[in-house]
């Protein structure tokens, strides 16, 4: 079965970098299809989509973000990484990442989630 | 790009039917058939129950349903139940990223 959690620093300072790892199993990112997204959700507030990664190397970024963003996979690892660089108080969130199986198209399309990774930006 | 607009908040009793309506424009829902629904209850992750518009993943019960018109895209959920209550999310790829609706709390009276 498909399983994933996210991993990372719980606190962090305004204009460090943050990093999240995405370790998944059930799945492999080298299979025609599959994809790896981030979403985040700040508290009492809306999703927002991210990121996605494609089993090809295929990235894709929420415009408002793309300068901050990167992502990237390790396949034989099975992790997606996602890091953001200059954060700020606003981007405390909880975020998750999440599976883009391959019957969907586009990243809006994800069945299966983390649980999700509370980061809060503070000094 | 904006979030997509939807209701903050509708309600219903149970065993009615209600619909959360999901307004974009055609760069986003007017441009795919590919908007995906989201049920989120407090504290939890949010759960797939509709994508492509209108298709349900395998375990969703057929009282959830989708559809589009034009730029707005809407989830029925008919015969209400009280575990039905939570938040609900639209999700649809524009152009080359994806976004988001503002989410809409559903109260089951």
């Amino acid at each position: 079965q498909i399983a994933l959690k996210e991993s990372g620093p719980t606190l962090v300072k305004p204009t460090q970098t943050l990093t999240l790892t995405c370790t998944f199993s059930g799945f492999s990112l080298s299979t025609s299809g599959v994809g790896v997204g981030w979403i985040r959700q700040p508290p009492g507030k809306a999703l927002e989509w991210l990121a996605v990664i494609y089993w090809n190397d295929d990235r894709r970024y929420s415009p408002s973000l793309k300068s901050r963003v990167t992502i990237t996979k390790d396949t034989s690892k099975n992790q997606v990484v996602l890091t953001m660089t200059n954060m700020d108080p606003v981007d405390t969130a909880t975020y998750y990442c999440a599976h883009r199986p391959p019957y969907c198209r586009g990243g809006s399309c994800l069945d299966y989630w983390g649980q999700g990774t509370l980061v809060t930006v503070s000094s | 790009q904006s979030a997509l607009t939807q209701p903050r908040s509708v309600s219903g009793s149970p065993g009615q039917s209600v619909t959360i309506s999901c307004s974009g424009t055609s760069s986003d829902v007017g441009g795919y058939d590919h908007v995906s629904w989201y049920q989120q209850h407090p504290g939890k992750a949010p759960k797939f129950i509709i994508y492509d518009v209108t298709k349900r993943p395998s375990g969703v019960p057929d009282r959830f349903s989708g559809s589009k018109s034009g730029n707005t895209a809407s989830l029925t959920i008919s015969g209400l139940q009280a575990e039905d209550e939570a938040d609900y999310y639209c999700c649809s790829p524009a152009s080359s990223s994806s976004v988001f609706g503002g989410g809409t709390k559903l109260t089951v009276l």
